[in-house]
């Protein structure tokens, strides 16, 4: 069946960066997201990525993506205090994984 | 500018009593979705409408309903909310052409 799994929590140091991992069951999927969720706030798209591309990068974001182990993850350079929140992977819209809670240390 | 506006932002209903979220975009996007976060989860998907077809999950609850009366507007209707429907409701828009969504803030569902 269709599953999107995530490490659960992260804790990095403000500036250092942080790698969130996410790994997606279907292989058909043509779009891999990732959201950004503030507490008792709605999601926010971060970004996208086609799955005939390999990486996208984004200003402070980049996105690799491994087709062949289905293994999704994005990469916050010089994480920020204003990036601790929860973090979605997300294939085809509708299937969500349980989301990485990023926490940054000052 | 919001683009998908989500009322209210919080509701409190009595066990048992109907509810209904409201939706609603400015984006003339195709597609409107409702999803449901309980605490500490991913949101799930409940149903969605392609224009006016509507589309239900096949393990969407009964108890949960929708219209969409035009493009704009979709509203998510709980016809006996239980303890276990308390969570948060997000409402999202997509065109079916880029498949990229945005959110609402999503509505806060507390049920007595």
């Amino acid at each position: 069946g269709e599953d999107v799994e995530q490490s659960l929590f992260l804790s990095v140091r403000e500036g250092d960066s942080s790698v969130i991992n996410c790994t997606y069951t279907d292989s058909s999927s043509t779009y891999l997201y990732w959201y950004k969720q503030e507490p008792g706030a709605g999601l926010q798209l971060l970004t996208y990525i086609f799955s005939n591309m390999d990486m996208k990068q984004d200003q402070r974001l980049t996105v690799l993506l491994n087709k062949k182990d289905k293994h999704l993850s994005l990469r916050i350079a010089d994480t920020q205090t204003g990036d601790s929140a929860i973090y979605f992977c997300a294939e085809n819209k509708v299937i969500f994984g349980p989301g990485t809670s990023l926490s940054v240390i000052p | 500018d919001a683009m998908v506006i989500q009322n209210p932002r919080y509701q409190v209903t009595q066990f048992g009593k109907p509810v209904t979220l409201s939706c609603s975009q400015t984006l003339n996007h195709n597609v409107m979705y409702w999803y449901q976060q309980k605490s500490s989860q991913a949101p799930k998907l409940l149903f969605h409408y392609y224009d006016k077809d509507f589309n239900n999950e096949a393990d969407t609850p009964d108890n949960f309903q929708s219209r969409r009366p035009n493009t704009s507007f979709c509203f998510l209707d709980i016809r006996s909310p239980g303890l276990g429907d308390a969570a948060m409701y997000l409402c999202a828009t997509s065109t079916g052409g880029t498949d990229t969504q945005y959110f609402g803030p999503g509505t806060r569902l507390t049920v007595l």
